[in-house]
């Protein structure tokens, strides 16, 4: 079992459309990140968290430490968030990634 | 300006041969790192140099032989290139070293080797 597990790992939604993906982990960590990786193959920060809630326009991430646990949710989605999304826990000197969701927003 | 850059986007060689890959970034971070990201798209960390100094090997074949000689540029040298290198190799930066702090990638080279 990894220790990053992302779900679901392929998701297609309808333009407007509320998205979560969620993200557990199974050990203790001193931050939590979430990635974007573009169908071009950029990748781009999101958000770092070790604690409650983000707000980035359009995004949202939130952390429960206790429960291990983090979930990534996209208000009004729209087709330019279609691309992938990677969560990433950093622990004890390592980053260990989740294995990513694939998000596909349609008009 | 690009804030972390990496050259060249794509590599193509041969089994056995040496190549490089620069990675140079203008933020000013103190941290710097190698990914891989293989066929099936995982990620996963190589190397981590803070300062010029190796913070992290995460059981990296000798082959791979990370360079910084300054702490804005992080190199990667691989030697006798085998087929399972290929993949995509990213750098990155952080200001914060701890906690991995906020990524900054660079667009990635895509190694390709034959």
């Amino acid at each position: 079992k990894n220790e990053v597990e992302q779900s679901p790992q392929n998701l297609t939604a309808q333009e407007g459309e509320f998205i979560t993906i969620n993200c557990s982990y199974s050990v203790g960590i001193s931050a939590l990140h979430w990635l974007q990786q573009h169908p071009g193959g950029g990748i781009v920060s999101l958000f770092m968290l070790s604690s409650g809630k983000k707000k980035h326009g359009r995004l949202i991430a939130t952390i429960n430490i206790q429960e291990k646990h983090s979930s990534l949710h996209i208000t009004a989605s729209h087709p330019r968030d279609s691309a992938v999304y990677i969560c990433a826990v950093a622990s004890y000197g390592k980053l260990t990634f989740g294995q990513g969701t694939i998000l596909t927003v349609h008009p | 300006d690009t804030a972390v850059s990496q050259t060249p986007k794509y590599l193509v060689t041969q089994m056995g041969n040496d190549k490089s890959i620069k990675c140079e970034q203008n933020l000013g971070h103190d941290t710097m790192y190698w990914y891989k990201q293989d066929s099936k798209k995982f990620l996963k960390i190589m190397f981590s140099y803070n300062n010029k100094e190796l913070i992290i090997n995460e059981t990296v074949p000798n082959r791979f032989s990370p360079k910084s000689p300054d702490k804005a540029h992080l190199n990667l040298h691989i030697n006798s290139l085998e087929l399972g290198d290929s993949a995509v190799y990213f750098c990155a930066s952080s200001q914060v070293q701890g906690t991995f702090g906020e990524q900054y990638f660079g667009p990635g080279t895509r190694l390709t080797v034959t």
